[in-house]
């Protein structure tokens, strides 16, 4: 299996642009989770999905944060207008019901400048 | 408060040295725990879960203190290797996992 794949690994943007990071979950799982990492805040669980439906979403920092997952195999984080302090590195993870280890991608690292 | 506190370190010890981490939980009803690791610039791997009853994987060992709410992990003949950073890692529910921020150990030849 190739694990969970995230795109792009790097992005650039300027403050007020949409970006949109993608993520395809290993195939079988129906948990996906998108995180966010910073030095100071550590890695935060932003929402998780399961079966496709967003289960708490209580970590989205704000409106401008959107995600969706239309189908089993992929989800995207959506961030409009963009931010200088949403730079971070996102992660998505997924597992399967009767895991216990959560799959990480190798993240998107996010610079809006 | 937040759910899941640990000491960011950094923890520098010789080779060889044992260490042990500490990481402490704010929900009682928390059901599963685990360490996992994460290499500078990676993303995070499960190291290994954490059992009631203590668990040991060569030369790491996990407990849980579930009257405390506290993990534990203890790393003995620290390697070169084994630097990196330990994320405690708490379920609230079955599947929400809460990571702590992390103690970076930097091992010394």
């Amino acid at each position: 299996d190739a694990g969970v794949i995230q795109s792009p690994r790097h992005e650039v943007t300027e403050m007020g642009q949409e970006v949109t990071l993608r993520c395809k979950p290993i195939s079988g799982h129906d948990y996906l989770f998108w995180y966010r990492q910073t030095m100071m805040r550590g890695l935060e669980l932003l929402i998780y999905f399961n079966n496709n439906v967003p289960i708490d979403d209580s970590g989205m920092p704000e409106d401008r944060f959107s995600a969706k997952m239309p189908n089993a195999s992929f989800s995207t984080l959506k961030i409009q207008p963009s931010e200088p302090r949403d730079s971070a590195v996102y992660f998505c993870a997924s597992t399967g019901t009767g895991n216990t280890e959560a799959f990480f991608g190798q993240g998107t690292r996010l610079t809006v400048v | 408060r937040k759910e899941v506190e640990q000491d960011p370190g950094p923890f520098n010890v010789p080779e060889g040295a044992t260490v042990a981490f500490n990481c402490t939980y704010s929900n009682s009803a928390s059901q599963s725990f685990f360490w996992y690791r994460q290499d500078c610039r990676k993303e995070p791997k499960l190291l290994m879960s954490v059992y009631s009853s203590g668990n040991e994987d060569g030369r790491f060992t996990a407990q849980l203190n579930r009257a405390s709410q506290y993990i534990s992990l203890l790393i003995r003949d620290s390697k070169l290797s084994d630097s990196a950073t330990y994320l405690c890692v708490v379920t609230s529910g079955t599947y929400k996992y809460i990571f702590g921020t992390g103690t970076r150990l930097k091992v010394l030849a």
